[in-house]
């Protein structure tokens, strides 16, 4: 079945350094893929999206391109800050899935930016 | 538009007893879904529900049900609560049909004893 592989964190990095979170997924066909962020306490927010290869998401210097050759839909951003500290979360669904389309999803990686 | 919103936010119950738990979704969203995040499982999909009927379901026992009201709002009851029905629960909404993103409420805190 259908699912998605996020890297392991927690990831810690200093202000204003690059992130990359990895993403790969496993799914038939050409599924939609999420960025959720979770702030502490708080629900999931969609954080950027792409529905189809080659497609790149961006929100909030946050962005990741749909790359259906290496099936990965990786998270990168250039100068990340204290406010970004977060839980992260990859997830696909599947548009041919008719009624039964729910998002499946990775388990998350932890960021803990340090001033 | 208000966002989704859940009630109760924190919840201590005991083994043994039900648990009842609600969603509002945006208004003019049709479908509601829930999940169960626990550190060690992750997001697992619970069910989704779509104009008050069920569609679509994940692999929970039937202690986990739910059900939706005319006006789009979701409860899902936990019956029989064991130790490891603890876990933030989610309600995410979305308008339906052919729309892929959901819109998550700030779960609620259950926490069994």
């Amino acid at each position: 079945g259908d699912s998605v592989t996020q890297m392991e964190g927690p990831v810690t990095l200093s202000e204003e350094a690059f992130l990359t979170i990895n993403c790969t997924y496993t799914a038939t066909g050409y599924p939609s893929l999420f960025w959720y962020v979770q702030y502490p306490g708080e629900g999931l927010q969609l954080l950027l999206k792409a529905t189809k290869a080659d497609d790149k998401g961006s929100n909030k210097g946050f962005e990741a391109t749909y790359r259906k050759e290496t099936t990965s839909f990786h998270l990168e951003k250039g100068s990340v800050q204290v406010s970004d500290s977060a839980v992260y979360f990859c997830a696909l669904s599947d548009p041919n899935a008719g009624n039964n389309r729910k998002l499946i999803w990775g388990l998350g990686t932890s960021l803990a930016v340090n001033p | 538009k208000a966002g989704v919103t859940q009630t109760p936010r924190y919840l201590i119950k005991t083994r043994g007893q039900q648990v009842t738990l609600s969603c509002s979704p945006i208004s003019g969203h049709r479908s509601v879904s829930w999940y169960q995040q626990t550190p060690g499982q992750g997001l697992q999909f619970l069910f989704e529900y779509f104009s008050e009927t069920q569609r679509n379901k994940g692999n929970f026992p039937g202690r986990f049900s739910g059900r939706q009201f005319s006006n789009s709002r979701s409860e899902m009851n936990v019956s029989t609560l064991e130790l490891g029905d603890s876990a933030l629960y989610l309600c995410a909404t979305r308008e339906g049909g052919s729309t892929d993103t959901q819109y998550f409420g700030p779960g609620t805190r259950l926490t069994v004893l």
